[in-house]
């Protein structure tokens, strides 16, 4: 059975750091792209960012850019996000989840190629990240 | 960076109802759309895939459709476990989702 165990959160000040971790079961993740997603209290789905499957590419949104870090050990089946110099705005659950396995690994889309990186067919339970300013 | 509008914000609804929730891109993308459904306080449930297409297990009264820039899901008899809020998301160039659709009871 797939399992995607979310764990790091707490409360930090601005401008401190933390990291995320996503222990998955039932699946190898380092064959799958996988993906962190946050919802501020109250607010909709935001995808953060991702790492493909068999070749280690990572991806981030305008948002993290520059802040966040994603990563995986495979020898633990492990996902991980660093996050730098949070911000009040980063408050958020946080959630890993894993690429659902039907389509193309890549898009092509007005000539530019972009790598699969959803829809996600598994979630972790989410995790709660508050940044005090 | 492609923008993912969804129409209504909140839609009132019976059991019983057929509910439809709109989904538009800022852009042209073809038919790589994805629809969720998620409680409070749960993780997002995968619905449809690639526009059009049921994931494995769930009911057969939702259903998608579109392509480019308008897109669509339908409940054709709404069900109580249904109230809920949706989301749509876009996975041809990384990844967008909507602001969501709350489903809730008239």
């Amino acid at each position: 059975e797939v399992q995607l165990l979310d764990s790091g959160g707490g409360l930090v000040q601005s401008g401190e750091s933390l990291r995320l971790s996503c222990v998955a079961s039932g699946f190898t993740l380092s064959r799958y792209a996988m993906s962190w997603v946050r919802q501020a209290p109250g607010k909709g789905l935001e995808w953060v960012s991702a790492i493909s499957g068999s070749v280690i590419n990572t991806y981030y949104a305008d948002s993290v850019k520059g802040r966040f870090t994603i990563s995986r050990d495979s020898s633990k089946n492990t996902l991980y996000l660093v996050m730098n110099n949070l911000r009040a705005e980063d408050t958020a659950v946080y959630y890993c989840a894993k690429v659902f396995d039907s389509g193309p690994p890549t898009i092509t889309i007005f000539g530019v190629v972009y790598p699969r990186i959803a829809p996600f067919d598994y979630w972790g339970q989410g995790t709660l990240v508050t940044v005090s300013s | 960076d492609i923008q993912m509008t969804q129409s209504p914000s909140t839609l009132s609804a019976s059991v019983g109802d057929r509910v439809t929730i709109t989904c538009r891109a800022s852009q042209s993308f073809s038919n790589w759309l994805a629809w969720y459904q998620q409680k409070p306080g749960k993780a997002p449930k995968l619905l449809i895939y690639q526009a059009s297409s049921l994931v494995g297990g769930v009911p057969s009264r939702f259903s998608g459709s579109g392509s480019g820039t308008e897109f669509t899901l339908t409940i054709s008899s709404l069900q109580p476990d249904d109230f809920a809020t949706y989301y749509c998301q876009q996975y041809s160039s990384y990844s967008t989702f909507g602001q969501g659709t709350k489903v809730e009871i008239k």
